[in-house]
């Protein structure tokens, strides 16, 4: 069965410097891959997806992703955090061959002034 | 643009009392979902239909049924609401199965 850890449940940055969300993945066959944001009091949007193309996926309000196999990892990185990127970020990942679809726990991003 | 829309926001409702969770999304998807969203869980699914009248269980549809009577309406329902129920409920819809989700601002449920 495939799992999704998201390494730290809470992370707090300055604003104007780097973020980094950690998450790692297990799944027995190649799988694609979402990180989605969730502002406060609203659903969850898209930022960005890996489906095995380009291993580093570009997304919106100039979030990142580098998809690793060998480090089984899937981590979301910022170069300079703004005050409007605090909110939760869920990384999921789906399995077509297995049909499944999960979600990690979540990690709180807190942006300090 | 895209819309998912949950009737309510938040939502009070007495041990016992039958509940109904009311989805509605304008993008023509065949797919839809019910999760359920709590602190340090993630999210969970509930129950997801792929057609008109079809329904599939997730992974948590014990004290849920679900409705889904029109492609674009997909209703959750507590037979029996009780307090461990009390979470923020999220409806989302998708063109493909394992795709993108395309989530409601969700209804944030209290059951007293």
């Amino acid at each position: 069965a495939q799992s999704v850890t998201q390494l730290d449940s809470h992370v707090s940055v300055s604003e104007g410097t780097p973020v980094l969300l950690r998450c790692n993945y297990s799944s027995s066959y190649s799988p694609s891959l979402f990180w989605y944001v969730q502002h406060p009091n609203k659903g969850l949007q898209l930022l960005l997806k890996y489906t095995s193309a380009a291993t580093l996926v570009k997304g919106i309000n100039g979030f990142e992703a580098e998809f690793k196999k060998s480090e089984t990892s899937f981590h979301l990185t910022k170069p300079s955090a703004h005050m409007s990127d605090a909110a939760e970020y869920f990384c999921v990942v789906s399995d077509y061959n297995n049909n499944d679809m999960r979600f990690g726990a979540g990690t709180r991003l807190t942006v300090k002034p | 643009d895209v819309k998912v829309t949950q009737s309510s926001r938040y939502l009070v409702k007495r041990t016992g009392e039958k509940v109904f969770l009311e989805c509605v999304q304008d993008m023509d998807h065949e797919n839809m979902f019910w999760y359920r969203q709590d602190p340090g869980l993630g999210l969970r699914l509930i129950y997801f239909s792929y057609d008109v009248k079809m329904k599939e269980k997730g992974d948590i549809p014990e004290g849920y049924s679900v409705s889904r009577e029109k492609k674009e309406r997909f209703s959750l329902i507590l037979e029996s609401a009780s307090t461990n129920q009390t979470s923020m409920y999220l409806c989302a819809s998708s063109v493909g199965l394992l795709g993108e989700l395309f989530f409601g601002s969700g209804t944030q449920l209290s059951v007293l």
